[in-house]
């Protein structure tokens, strides 16, 4: 079955831009997570959504938000980039409800903000 | 704050020997997970181990937990240059609003030269 999709690979926006990236999870996963990971701070939450509502949150700015779709489909927000937005992006699903399951990952958005 | 911490950053070895690495983590848990990053890449899940399971074995690899140390480690026997790659641990939190969300390490860099 195919795996975790996101959209576009690569990304370069410019400081003050906005910019929205997708990912489209494995069928019939509801739960889609989102990280940032960059060398400095390593893999960081973002936010977790189940079935179109956010569950959990982590430590990020306004700048940063999120929704899921009635397919689950999971899109991620930052406005007003900064260069320190510079990042690899991952989404993650899982089928599971709570979190004793693993979770399969995307290849990944690489954004570079200039 | 990172939740898990691996140890060594990192490690380089021959093919064919044996790769071990650790993780320590800070609060009680429902289950640690391994994951393998290659080269900025999207994460692997590699195998989950629950908080009162000891020890799991998935092919070449045994992860080990105990929870009384807090601490878990993961075992690659006789190792492929394949298995070059960054591995990461990453864990739930025991009770409070963590649904959704792992808690990852920095990471341990495994080079192993043919």
């Amino acid at each position: 079955k195919a795996g975790v999709t996101q959209t576009p690979r690569y990304l370069i926006k410019t400081r003050g831009q906005q910019v929205t990236l997708s990912c489209s999870p494995i069928s019939g996963h509801r739960s889609v997570s989102w990280y940032q990971q960059t060398p400095g701070q390593g893999l960081q939450f973002l936010f977790e959504y189940f079935s179109e509502t956010q569950r959990n949150k982590g430590n990020f700015p306004g700048r940063f938000s999120g929704r899921q779709f009635s397919n689950s489909r999971s899109e991620m927000n930052v406005s007003t980039l900064e260069l320190g937005d510079s990042a690899l992006y991952l989404c993650a699903s899982s089928s599971a409800k709570t979190g004793n399951h693993g979770y399969t990952f995307g290849s990944g958005t690489r954004l570079t903000v200039v | 704050s990172q939740q898990g911490e691996e140890d060594p950053q990192a490690l380089s070895i021959q093919e064919g020997e044996n790769a071990t690495m650790n993780c320590s983590y800070k609060t009680s848990i429902n289950n640690l997970q391994w994951y393998r990053q290659n080269s900025g890449r999207g994460l692997v899940h590699l195998i989950l181990i629950r908080s009162n399971e000891r020890e799991k074995h998935s092919g070449r690899l045994r992860v080990t937990l105990d929870t009384s140390k807090k601490s878990s480690s993961l075992l690659i026997t006789a190792s492929q240059a394949a298995d070059t790659a960054s591995y990461f641990c990453a864990t739930d939190i025991d009770g409070g609003s963590t649904l959704g969300r792992l808690y990852f390490g920095r990471g341990t860099q495994l080079t192993v030269w043919p």
